[in-house]
C-alpha cells in the first residue's frame, strides 16, 4: 500500500533557525505532492505543490520544497523561521491516474520559541 | 462562499446514534473528497465524488458510514449507530476539476462519540 512518512512528529526551533521537515513517499508510479499547513484554530491550507518541472517549488511565505525522485522524497524547507511559523505541516501525494485521493503522512507539529 | 464550509462544528453523540455531516463545497468545483483525521494523525480518505456520481467509497470503514451529493453541489456523511471509535475530525474537500488540482478543506467537524 502506498505511504508517506513524516520523519519528525515535533520540531521546536529558535527563530531564525532554518528549517527542513522530512517527507518520502513509496509509490513508485508519477505522483502529484503536496504540503499543506495548519496554524492553530484554522483550516488545512496548501503551502506549496509539485506537479511537474523544475523539482524545486517555491510556496508561500518564504517556503521551498524539493523534489528528489530517486529519494522518493520531497522536504520541506525555509531559510529562517519566524514565530509565526508555529503550525503543523502534513505532507501529502496522489496517484496521477487515481481519483486523486490524497495520502497523508502523520504530520509535524512545529513550535517556534520567539 | 469564499470557501468550503462544514456543519456542524462540533458534534457529541452517544453510542449508538445516528449523525449527519454536512459539506459545503465552493461554488462550482466538480470533485468533493471525505477525509476522516483521527487525534495525532494525518487524515485519511473516506469517499470521493465528481459531481452527483460517488466514484470510490472504499475509504469508507463500514457500512454504517453512508455519503451522498445528489445535486453535485452540498455533501452529507451520515454515520449510523455511531461507536466510539468513530471519534475523530471529519473533513471535506473540494477541487476544481478532476486532475489532482488543488484541494481546498473546510474546518472539519470534530464529533466525540460518548
Amino acid at each position: 500500500a502506498q505511504s508517506v512518512s513524516q520523519h519528525n512528529h515535533h520540531v521546536i526551533l529558535s527563530e531564525a533557525a532554518s528549517l527542513e521537515l522530512g517527507c518520502n513517499y513509496s509509490y513508485g508510479g508519477t505522483v502529484n505532492l503536496f504540503w499543506y499547513v495548519q496554524y492553530p484554530g484554522q483550516h488545512l491550507q496548501l503551502l506549496l505543490k509539485y506537479f511537474s518541472g523544475d523539482p524545486l517549488v517555491k510556496g508561500i511565505k518564504g517556503f521551498e520544497a524539493e523534489f528528489i525522485k530517486s529519494k522518493f522524497s520531497f522536504n520541506l524547507r525555509k531559510p529562517s523561521v519566524q514565530w509565526s511559523d508555529t503550525a503543523e505541516y502534513f505532507c501529502a501525494v496522489n496517484k496521477i491516474g487515481s481519483n486523486y485521493q490524497l495520502i497523508w503522512g502523520a504530520g509535524t507539529k512545529l513550535i517556534i520559541k520567539p | 462562499g469564499a470557501g468550503v464550509s462544514q456543519s456542524p462544528r462540533y458534534k457529541v453523540a452517544k453510542r449508538g446514534q445516528d449523525v449527519a455531516l454536512r459539506c459545503d463545497p465552493i461554488s462550482g468545483h466538480v470533485s468533493l473528497f471525505w477525509y476522516q483525521q483521527a487525534l495525532g494523525q494525518g487524515p485519511e480518505f473516506l469517499t470521493y465524488f465528481q459531481n452527483e456520481a460517488q466514484l470510490d467509497k472504499s475509504g469508507l470503514p463500514s457500512d454504517r458510514f453512508f455519503a451522498e451529493r445528489p445535486e453535485g453541489s452540498v455533501s452529507t456523511l451520515k454515520i449510523q449507530r455511531t461507536q466510539q471509535e468513530d471519534s475523530a475530525v471529519y473533513l471535506c474537500a473540494s477541487s476544481l476539476g478532476y486532475r489532482g488540482d488543488e484541494q481546498f478543506f473546510g474546518p472539519g467537524t470534530r464529533l466525540t462519540v460518548l
